[in-house]
């Protein structure tokens, strides 16, 4: 049974610096690997992607990257920022006919 | 990248009474949508996998009677919240897959259900 584990479960950082937020999973078996953000009350944004054959994805100042041998994805952001503040969840996808398994998340705080 | 709506936003209802929560792909075809229920500060639950033409599979413990959902085309899923009691009261979201060979997946904006 696939297992996402994130940790920590929240984080605080000053605006500006350079973060990584990681990702564990337990079978090696995926089609891909998904990270979001979600803010309070809200649905669930898809950040980045990153297919089983890839290394690592780009979008503007965020980048993950993925080992699937070690069973591990960061999520890299980049020159923080107090917008950047929320929950980011990663979740992996075993192929058709199958479902997203989530870890819990990790809570961002970015202090001004 | 694809865009998932779904309406209500917000529902407050009777105890007793039914809802039905709507889940749109609009700019995409979807076969395969997900419903998932999430309690404050807490991850999301999924309860359901809904395939268009034919039934939803329900996770362990989520009860099918109480949570009806109908696929009835590659763009609609509905989820019918009846005999709503206040523990029903959660933020409920739903997810679509575009399956254009990444398999990625969308996700709506999320209805907030509070059952008085």
């Amino acid at each position: 049974k696939q297992e996402v584990t994130q940790i920590p479960a929240a984080l605080s950082v000053p605006e500006g610096e350079n973060l990584v937020l990681n990702c564990s999973f337990t079978d090696s078996a995926i089609y891909n690997l998904q990270w979001f953000r979600q803010d309070p009350g809200k649905g669930l944004t898809s950040l980045l992607l990153i297919q089983s054959s890839q290394r690592e994805q780009t979008s503007g100042r965020l980048n993950a990257s993925l080992d699937k041998s070690s069973g591990r994805s960061t999520l890299y952001i980049a020159a923080s920022q107090p917008g950047d503040s929320a929950t980011y969840l990663c979740a992996v996808f075993t192929g058709a006919n199958s479902k997203l398994t989530f870890g819990k998340g990790i809570t961002l705080s970015v202090r001004p | 990248g694809a865009v998932v709506s779904q309406h209500p936003s917000w529902v407050i209802c009777k105890s007793g009474t039914s809802v039905k929560i709507e889940c749109r792909s609009l700019d995409f075809q979807a076969t395969t949508m997900f419903w998932y229920r999430q309690f404050p500060k807490q991850s999301l639950m999924l309860m359901a996998t809904s395939n268009e033409g034919s039934k939803a599979t329900y996770e362990q413990g989520v009860e099918k009677d109480k949570f009806l959902i109908n696929h009835a085309s590659l763009t609609l899923s509905t989820l019918t919240v009846t005999s709503a009691h206040p523990e029903d009261s959660s933020f409920y979201i739903c997810s679509a897959i575009d399956f254009n060979g990444l398999y990625e997946q969308y996700f709506g904006p999320g209805t907030r259900l509070t059952v008085t």
